[in-house]
């Protein structure tokens, strides 16, 4: 299976601060990710996917990039409905596997 | 809008056998192919199953293989998760996703509100 990893496992922002979070494939996947948003006791909700197509609906504050195995989502400007915890998901391969998780908490 | 509503979860035993079923409104459930996903607090998302849109092409991971099985009901706007040979480590909160195509791409682009399932003796 591919393993996703995702960094850092927790970050500390603050209301109009710019957040990365980083995700890395065991192997190559191609441009076969996607983003998920999930608040508490709500399901995710699609962010991006094919590593930088924004799903209708979603704020452009909202982007994704890729550089080889590596993926990056990036909000540019923290909003308070944003604190959640993020996800990415390899679309690749059977299974689709998922990081662990990027908690986006209130410093 | 779309609506995906899972029904069907509990607390089983170990061994037991339980069903759980997913509505759709809002969309063409025959334009869609259908996943499950299951989340539990230790372990994070777990892809579960995927049948295609019109049922012909099914695929498992590897730790569900011969103990699960999905299935839809286009008429009835359905589908549907028979879990057998249930264990512990099953234990977790089962979530029905749309792919956002028609075709089998992995992408989920709405997904239910959840049901508990709790194995224990």
């Amino acid at each position: 299976d591919i393993q996703m990893t995702q960094s850092p496992s927790s970050v500390s922002a603050s209301v109009g601060d710019r957040v990365t979070i980083t995700c890395r494939a065991s192997q190559p996947i191609g441009s076969w990710l996607a983003w998920y948003q999930q608040k508490p006791g709500k399901a995710p909700k699609l962010l991006i996917y094919g590593a930088s197509t924004l799903q209708s609906g979603v704020p452009s504050r909202f982007s994704g990039s890729e550089s080889e195995t590596d993926f990056t989502l990036t909000i540019s400007s923290l909003q308070p409905e944003d604190f959640a915890t993020y996800y990415c998901q390899q679309a690749h391969s059977l299974p689709a596997t998922f990081g662990q998780g990027t908690k986006v908490e209130i410093k | 809008q779309v609506q995906l509503v899972e029904s069907g979860g509990g607390v089983v035993q170990p061994g037991r056998s339980l069903r759980l079923s997913c509505g759709v409104s809002g969309f063409p459930l025959s334009s869609y192919s259908m996943h499950w996903v299951r989340q539990t607090p230790g372990e994070g998302l777990e892809w579960v199953a995927v049948i295609s849109f019109d049922g012909s092409a099914k695929h498992y991971a590897d730790s569900v293989k011969g103990r699960f099985t999905i299935s839809r009901d286009n008429s009835k706007n359905t589908l549907e998760l028979q879990m057998n040979s249930l264990r512990p480590e099953d234990t977790a909160v089962y979530y029905c996703a749309r792919d956002l195509e028609k075709g089998i791409d992995y992408y989920l682009d709405y997904w239910g509100q959840g049901t508990l399932v709790t194995v224990s003796s």
